[in-house]
């Protein structure tokens, strides 16, 4: 049970470029959403999908776009970096069974752009 | 807008010490309250999850409490050990959804 697998691990990118950060969940959860993490910041809500073909923004949407066309699955593309967008992400996935909802997060992408 | 505040930012404490960690919200219509523990370079890790209805939860040393009408939980940890070294992230959700609102940690050191 691989849980959440985020790709890559490490990235750096030269403004303009663009790029696609992967994120893929194996426990059949209906929400996935990605953060980023800033110092001195916190974890902030970047978009979000409650099921397969249903996005939402989140805090920090913009330079982000996003796509969910599986449950396993949620992408989050920059299609233009910027050195704002230097940070770490997280990609989670969460179940709501019975009124209880618990989050569980991947490894994280740290992005550099230059 | 829900704000999460964790205070303070950073603590030291010997070897076997029991500690108690805060986290206050600003809005206490919260649907659920998650403790997560990050080590460096690292993920996140759930250590405890307490539902709205719930006040409490414990696993081992770990004990989180929710107290939604004044807007805050603790994380208590009983006899620190150097391996509980990491930071440790307060989240509150706002439904039955992947929206949490974090604080920003406490980074915390246990001396050996």
């Amino acid at each position: 049970n691989a849980g959440v697998t985020q790709t890559p691990k490490f990235q750096v990118l030269k403004t303009g470029q663009s790029m696609t950060l992967q994120c893929a969940q194996d426990m059949n959860h209906e929400y996935m959403s990605w953060y980023r993490q800033d110092p001195g910041m916190g974890l902030r809500l970047i978009h979000y999908s409650v099921g397969a073909g249903i996005t939402d923004q989140g805090e920090v949407p913009n330079g982000y776009n996003v796509s969910r066309s599986t449950t396993e699955d949620f992408p989050l593309r920059l299609l233009s970096a910027a050195p704002s967008q230097t940070s770490v992400y997280f990609c989670a996935s969460s179940y709501s069974r019975q009124g209880v909802t618990e989050a569980f997060f991947g490894q994280g992408t740290r992005l550099t752009v230059v | 807008k829900q704000e999460v505040t964790q205070i303070p930012a950073a603590l030291s404490v010997p070897e076997g010490e029991n500690l108690v960690l805060n986290c206050s919200f600003t809005d206490s219509a919260i649907y659920n309250l998650q403790w997560f523990r990050q080590d460096p370079g690292k993920g996140l890790t759930s250590l405890l999850l307490i539902q709205s209805s719930q006040r409490e939860q414990t696993s081992g040393r770990l004990n989180a409490s929710l107290d939604k009408s004044s807007g805050r939980s603790t994380l208590y940890i009983a006899a620190s050990q150097p391996g509980d070294s990491a930071t440790y992230l307060c989240a509150v959700g706002d439904g039955a959804n992947s929206k949490l609102t974090f604080g920003k940690g406490i980074t915390l050191s246990v001396r050996p």
